[in-house]
């Protein structure tokens, strides 16, 4: 079935220092791919999504480029701030299924950037 | 406008008691899901409703789990005989419409605690 595998955390960076955060997912169909965002003490939101192969998605910084050839949805940012310190979902829908309704989300990655 | 909102934000209950949660959707949106958040885990899908179609129950993980929708609108989780590992975040979303492509916009929570 769907699913969605992502960089195991907390991950600490210090502040201006280049962000990876590893997403890999298996689908059946042509799966849309999300990252959301929780900070702290707010609910999730969406920070990007990317619905076709090759399409990339930004927002505040963030990139990630949807990889069919590496099954990859990669969330990069380039200089990070102490306000991106929050959990980093990585999450997979895939309408062309009988489960299109249904979104599979990754356990999260904690990000802490210090001062 | 307004947010989801969830009620309560908290619950602490002892293990056997039944527990009812709450979901007020954005106005005007058709989709709402109901997802899991336990400890170190990711979200895991419970339930999703659509408009008037019948929902798409097979996320719930027993018969002691059951929601309803009334008038296309709010939404009520309910669990019965709660057990210990019940205890986790129980987060709702909703969207615009359904297809997997929608934007989900989720609420604050509700943290069960079950004694």
């Amino acid at each position: 079935g769907d699913s969605v595998t992502q960089m195991e955390g907390p991950v600490t960076l210090s502040e201006e220092a280049f962000l990876t955060i590893n997403c890999t997912y298996t689908a059946t169909g042509y799966p849309s791919l999300f990252w959301y965002v929780q900070y702290p003490g707010e609910g999730l939101q969406l920070l990007l999504k990317a619905t076709k192969a090759d399409d990339k998605g930004s927002n505040k910084g963030f990139e990630a480029t949807y990889r069919k050839e590496t099954t990859s949805f990669h969330l990069e940012k380039g200089s990070v701030q102490v306000s991106d310190s929050a959990v980093y979902f990585c999450a997979l829908s895939d309408p062309s299924t009988n489960t299109g309704n249904q979104f599979y989300f990754g356990t999260g990655t904690s990000l802490t950037v210090i001062p | 406008g307004a947010g989801v909102s969830q009620s309560p934000s908290n619950k602490v209950t002892e293990k056997g008691k039944d527990v009812e949660l709450r979901c007020d959707p954005i106005s005007g949106h058709t989709a709402l899901y109901w997802y899991r958040q336990s400890l170190g885990q990711g979200l895991e899908f419970l339930i999703y409703f659509q408009g008037n179609s019948a929902p798409d129950k097979s996320g719930l993980p027993s018969d002691r789990f059951s929601a309803e929708r009334t008038g296309g609108s709010v939404s009520t989780l309910t669990i019965q005989r709660t057990q210990q590992e019940d205890s986790a975040v129980y987060l709702c979303a909703s969207s615009l419409g359904a297809g997997g492509r929608e934007t989900q916009y989720f609420g604050p929570g509700t943290r069960l605690l079950v004694l």
